[in-house]
């Protein structure tokens, strides 16, 4: 079972930042959250990830909380193009052997114009 | 991240049939896994494929009807065997790169199958 908790949509409008909440309250110290989109019908995009720190790229920006038991994924200006279904993921961070990736049913983040 | 394609990219097939999805990344990789999304559903693992060995299956998918191949470091394939309109889904591929992108995983676009 997934170990996240995602609401099931949200809308924002264009332009506007869009803010994703995720609750990973069991998380474990050596567990780091990943964020993933699909577009309709297309493979899950990477977005962002981190452990305890926040982090931004060209795409986002993550915020997590101190206690690591939530998290918040952020784009900055929304545009139509970034309606998907987000999924916030939890899991060890290997460079060889890993587990796949476990997928919760995510949020789908509908922009409107 | 690595670049990664899927044979075919939809298929319609009778019942009874077996297809094979061919996933081709444009670097060697350690690990590849396969995904299954049913309609309206999210993505569920089916299997882990490594080089060299026998593919780790997760619960509720066996290998007499999900075989997989793993010959070399940029290829796998995945045969859907006697299918059955429930298998009708989405199936992809991930990568697990080495180096940079060790710690993350990418996808390919996915097959889209419906069995009649």
């Amino acid at each position: 079972d997934a170990k996240t908790t995602q609401p099931t949509s949200m809308d924002c409008a264009e332009g506007r930042a869009a803010n994703l909440p995720c609750n990973h309250s069991t998380i474990s110290g050596n567990e780091y959250v990943y964020w993933y989109r699909q577009i309709h019908s297309q493979g899950p995009q990477y977005i962002i990830h981190g452990l305890k720190n926040n982090e931004t790229n060209e795409m986002a920006s993550l915020i997590i909380t101190e206690d690591r038991k939530s998290s918040t994924l952020i784009l900055p200006h929304a545009t139509l193009r970034d309606t998907a279904v987000y999924y916030c993921i939890v899991r060890v961070r290997s460079g060889g052997g890993a587990d796949g990736l476990t997928f919760g049913k995510g949020t789908h983040l509908i922009i409107q114009p | 991240s690595a670049v990664i394609s899927q044979k075919p990219s939809r298929d319609i097939c009778q019942r009874g049939t077996s297809l094979t999805i061919q996933c081709q990344v444009d670097s060697q990789v350690t690990m590849m896994f396969w995904y299954r999304q049913q309609p309206g559903q999210s993505l569920t693992l089916i299997a882990t494929a490594n080089q060299g060995s026998e593919a780790t299956y997760e619960s509720g998918f066996v290998i007499d009807k999900f075989p997989i191949s793993r010959p070399n470091l940029t290829f796998s394939t995945l045969t859907v065997s006697n299918m059955s309109p429930e298998d009708s889904s989405i199936y992809l591929c991930s990568v697990e790169g080495r180096g940079g992108s060790a710690d993350t995983q990418y996808f390919g676009p996915g097959t889209r199958l419906t069995v009649l």
